[in-house]
């Protein structure tokens, strides 16, 4: 099957520092991925969706200049968290759309952020 | 705008036992619907898809689940449980055409008791 990696699994960073998180598909081409947030028993959150050489199409409520999203090549996007704060600290899951199995999203293992 | 119900937040089943999870779904048009199961500080694994053709989709690990249009419903269903079964289980569904978006249920936890 379809495989997403996500790097790194688990961040620990201070507040007001910058961090990046990675997700690439591993044997397949994603034109989209989707950036999702996870709080503690709760459903996953749309944060975004990353769109190969274009912007990113933001949820409502997610500040863009907070979280950028790069989608340079079909198989690595990128999410950075610019000046952490403690409130942002959650879980990130990436996702890739693999149009070839009829729009079927293959999950990353998440990055597990925890800011101070 | 679509929508995604798992009216169960918790559901536990004795090892042994047929398990089911319940999923009702709401969109304007002929829905994708995707069954995915998340392990502790995991991502998400897809378990199994509907897209159209039979009702009855058989997916990952033995979980198959049926669709019912009348119903607007989704379950998630196995004959024989196992304690290796228990996790989180997210229904999700997304139109066929178009943005590729899926909206999620809340999630139902599900507990196999030895």
């Amino acid at each position: 099957g379809a495989v997403v990696s996500q790097h790194p699994s688990r961040v620990i960073c201070k507040s007001g520092t910058s961090v990046k998180i990675e997700c690439r598909s591993l044997d397949f081409q994603a034109t989209t991925m989707f950036w999702y947030r996870q709080f503690p028993k709760q459903s996953l959150m749309l944060m975004a969706t990353s769109n190969e050489g274009s912007k990113a199409t933001y949820e409502q409520g997610v500040e863009k200049d907070k979280f950028l999203i790069n989608h340079a090549s079909l198989t690595l996007s990128t999410l950075t968290v610019t000046s952490a704060h403690p409130e942002d600290s959650s879980f990130y899951i990436c996702s890739a759309g693999d149009r070839g199995l009829v729009g079927t999203q293959y999950f990353g293992p998440g990055t597990r952020l925890t800011v101070l | 705008a679509q929508s995604v119900a798992q009216p169960e937040d918790q559901v536990n089943v004795a090892e042994g036992n047929p398990l089911t999870v319940k999923c009702t779904y709401s969109v304007s048009g002929n829905p994708y619907l995707f069954w995915y199961v998340q392990y502790p500080n995991r991502g998400l694994q897809f378990l199994l898809k509907y897209i159209t053709g039979d009702n009855l989709v058989k997916g990952s690990y033995g979980f198959e689940a049926e669709f019912n249009k009348s119903q607007t419903s989704f379950h998630l269903k196995k004959p024989s449980a196992l304690v290796s079964d228990s996790a989180l289980y997210f229904c999700a569904v997304r139109v066929n055409f178009g943005n590729e978006k899926l909206t999620f249920g809340t999630g139902t936890r599900l507990t196999i008791i030895p």
